[in-house]
């Protein structure tokens, strides 16, 4: 069983300060997913990242995918209260037809202080 | 372009009845995938839909059924429902050679009585 564990859980922080959240796995993944999401709503697909050691800028959000495809990272430079919100990593292994099913991490709850 | 719609929003049913859950996929998407979110963690594969047939299924009992339509819209069936079985049922859908991106629905809630 392919398990995705997020870190910190929770996170509460003032408006303009950086963070990381971590995504870390004993299995390998073909791709990894971060995905955001809002109370009593879907996930919102945030960036994709596939290559190991791949690098992503999405404006003020870095997301990187480790070397081994093992483990990601998001980092949020000068947070702002719209980046409030569950922050979601999905790992992808790829099933028959060359389909992919997700396996989500625990989720990271972030809070932006204003 | 449409995106991925679910109905209903919400649901309230009692322990022992059965439910259908429908989805419609977003236009040019070919697989549906299933997934259960309790309260406070992140969402748990169900199973997925290709070709109207089932293409993987996670660790759900075999009262989770579900269907894929020719339009690949989709339905998720629990029989025999339990109150564990109250969460937030999301529908997903991708397609084979675009990266495997899948986008969700905005969810049904379901809560069991």
């Amino acid at each position: 069983t392919q398990l995705l564990e997020q870190s910190p859980q929770f996170l509460s922080i003032q408006e303009g300060e950086n963070l990381t959240v971590y995504c870390n796995s004993s299995s390998v993944f073909s791709s990894l997913q971060w995905y955001r999401q809002e109370p009593g709503e879907g996930p919102v697909l945030l960036v994709t990242v596939v290559t190991g050691g791949e690098v992503k800028k999405l404006k003020r959000l870095t997301f990187q995918f480790g070397d081994a495809r093992k483990d990601s990272s998001l980092h949020i430079t000068a947070a702002q209260p719209g980046d409030t919100g569950l922050y979601l990593c999905a790992g992808g292994a790829i099933s028959n037809f060359g389909n992919e099913k997700l396996t989500f991490g625990t989720g990271t709850r972030l809070t932006i202080i204003p | 372009e449409t995106g991925v719609t679910q109905s209903p929003t919400h649901l309230i049913k009692t322990r022992g009845q059965q439910v259908t859950l429908r989805c419609s996929s977003q236009s040019g998407h070919n697989t549906v995938s299933w997934y259960q979110q309790a309260l406070g963690q992140g969402p748990q594969f169900i199973f997925q839909y290709y070709r109207e047939e089932e293409n993987g299924r996670g660790n759900f009992p075999p009262r989770f059924s579900g269907l894929q339509f020719p339009n690949y819209s989709s339905e998720l069936n629990v029989n025999a429902l339990e109150l564990d079985d109250s969460a937030l049922y999301l529908c997903a859908s991708s397609s084979t050679g675009l990266n495997n991106e899948q986008f969700f629905g905005p969810g049904t809630r379901l809560t069991v009585l």
